[in-house]
């Protein structure tokens, strides 16, 4: 069964750019969850989406967005970005059953660099 | 949030048991305790979950306290490749995973 995969793997922008990263879950998993990762600030929970909706959400402006299509796949967005966006961005899937007690399957990671 | 922590860095020798240690204090009846670990350059992968009894899986094992205030991860056999950053998370229900600073393990040979 393939991983999790997320594209782009490297991205070069410029503040006040925008950006969509993709992830692809695994087959089957209905979850998928968003996280950025930094050094100061290490892995933080931006949102989380099951059947195409939005089910929990991180403290991030509002510059932060993304979505989930039907067949489970899903996207961020980072408008006007900043140098601060910097970062790892890594997608998580799950299966949603049972979410306490699942594991969530991570992707290898965007890596944004804001110049 | 139920919040955790855990030593920011610890060392073994490699084939020694490895004991991480993780404080929850405010741990719910029904949080699960999660452990996931980061390698060098790759995303977290999952390593043991529990509620309250002890668990062992072919990773580690997962041991709870019994008023499930603290819990411990163990390595039976470390190894290079297991020098990682680990987190002990907990989750209830639907709730979002927040993740701490972890634990960063080194592993001298």
């Amino acid at each position: 069964k393939a991983g999790v995969t997320q594209t782009p793997r490297y991205l070069i922008k410029t503040r006040g750019q925008q950006v969509t990263l993709s992830c692809s879950p695994i087959s089957g998993h209905r979850s998928v969850s968003w996280y950025q990762q930094t050094p100061g600030q290490g892995l933080q929970f931006l949102f989380e989406y099951f059947s195409e909706t939005q089910r929990n959400k991180g403290n991030f402006p509002g510059r932060f967005s993304g979505r989930q299509f039907s067949n489970s796949r899903s996207e961020m967005n980072v408008s006007t970005l900043e140098l601060g966006d910097s970062a790892l961005y890594l997608c998580a899937s799950s299966l949603f059953y049972n979410p306490s007690q699942e594991t969530q399957y991570f992707g290898p990671g965007t890596r944004l660099l804001v110049l | 949030d139920a919040k955790t922590t855990q030593p920011n860095s610890m060392e073994s020798n490699e084939e020694e048991p490895v004991h991480l240690p993780c404080n929850h204090s405010t741990i719910s009846g029904t949080d699960y305790i999660h452990w996931y670990r980061q390698l060098p350059s790759q995303g977290p992968e999952y390593v043991i979950h529990g509620l309250t009894s002890n668990v062992n899986n072919r990773m580690a094992s997962l041991a709870i306290a019994e008023d499930r205030k603290s819990s411990t991860l163990i390595l039976h056999r470390a190894t290079l490749r297991d020098a990682a950053v680990y987190y002990c998370i907990l989750r209830k229900g639907a709730q979002k995973l927040v993740f701490g600073q972890g634990t960063r393990l080194t592993i001298n040979p």
